[in-house]
């Protein structure tokens, strides 16, 4: 079966600007998470969605959002971009909270 | 706040030489602790989750064992393609806590 799938794979971006990453979890799936990775940070939670509800936030600043649609695919946004937010953005989906979590293969975002 | 740390950060093995890597944990509400393997730009691929200390778990050359504090992911006679990234993970009551990973080398 398909796996999750993250688009797009690479994203240049200049700082103030805002981005829009996208995330297709595996069929039938209805858990999406997001995780920012970061060569000194390693990976850190963003927020989880289950059912289009926001369930669980991490610690990051207000210009991270999201949201889930109705067939359970996700898309973070980023506003006001910063240096620091250059990272490997990762989602992850399951069938529910907890269980057999699946990451897509990210999205590498560079801000410049 | 939930914790998790691994050691080594790096470790360099000659092909068939065992060892282990370690994961330190304080995760509130244990649901469960998972590893990963992590290859240079792409996302984790998962291979175990331990429920309960003293659960073992075993996948080819890898086995994961589970106390209250700690994990282990055991890797016996490696070969090269076992070069990665191995991260592992501590769910608590709502989110999964990584630590910063191991990266291992194994040398032909």
């Amino acid at each position: 079966k398909a796996g999750v799938t993250q688009t797009p794979r690479y994203l240049i971006k200049t700082r103030g600007q805002q981005v829009t990453l996208s995330c297709s979890p595996i069929s039938g799936h209805r858990s999406v998470s997001w995780y920012q990775q970061t060569p000194g940070q390693g990976l850190q939670f963003l927020f989880e969605y289950f059912s289009e509800t926001q369930r669980n936030k991490g610690n990051f600043p207000g210009r991270f959002s999201g949201r889930q649609f109705s067939n359970s695919r996700s898309e973070m946004n980023v506003s006001t971009l910063e240096l620091g937010d250059s990272a490997l953005y990762l989602c992850a989906s399951s069938l529910t909270n907890g269980y057999g979590y699946t990451f897509g293969s990210g999205t590498r975002l560079t801000v410049v | 706040e939930d914790q998790v740390t691994q050691s080594p950060e790096a470790l360099r093995l000659q092909e068939g030489e065992s060892s282990s890597l370690n994961c330190s944990y304080t995760v509130s509400g244990l649901r469960g602790l998972f590893w990963y393997r992590q290859d240079p730009g792409k996302g984790p691929e998962f291979l175990f989750t331990l429920y309960s200390a003293g659960e073992e778990k075993e996948k080819e050359r890898l086995k994961a064992t589970l106390t209250k504090k700690e994990s282990f992911l055991h890797i016996t006679a490696p070969k090269p393609e076992d070069s990665a990234t191995y991260l592992c993970a501590g769910l608590g009551e709502e989110k999964l806590t990584f630590g910063t990973g191991t990266r291992l080398t194994i040398i032909p």
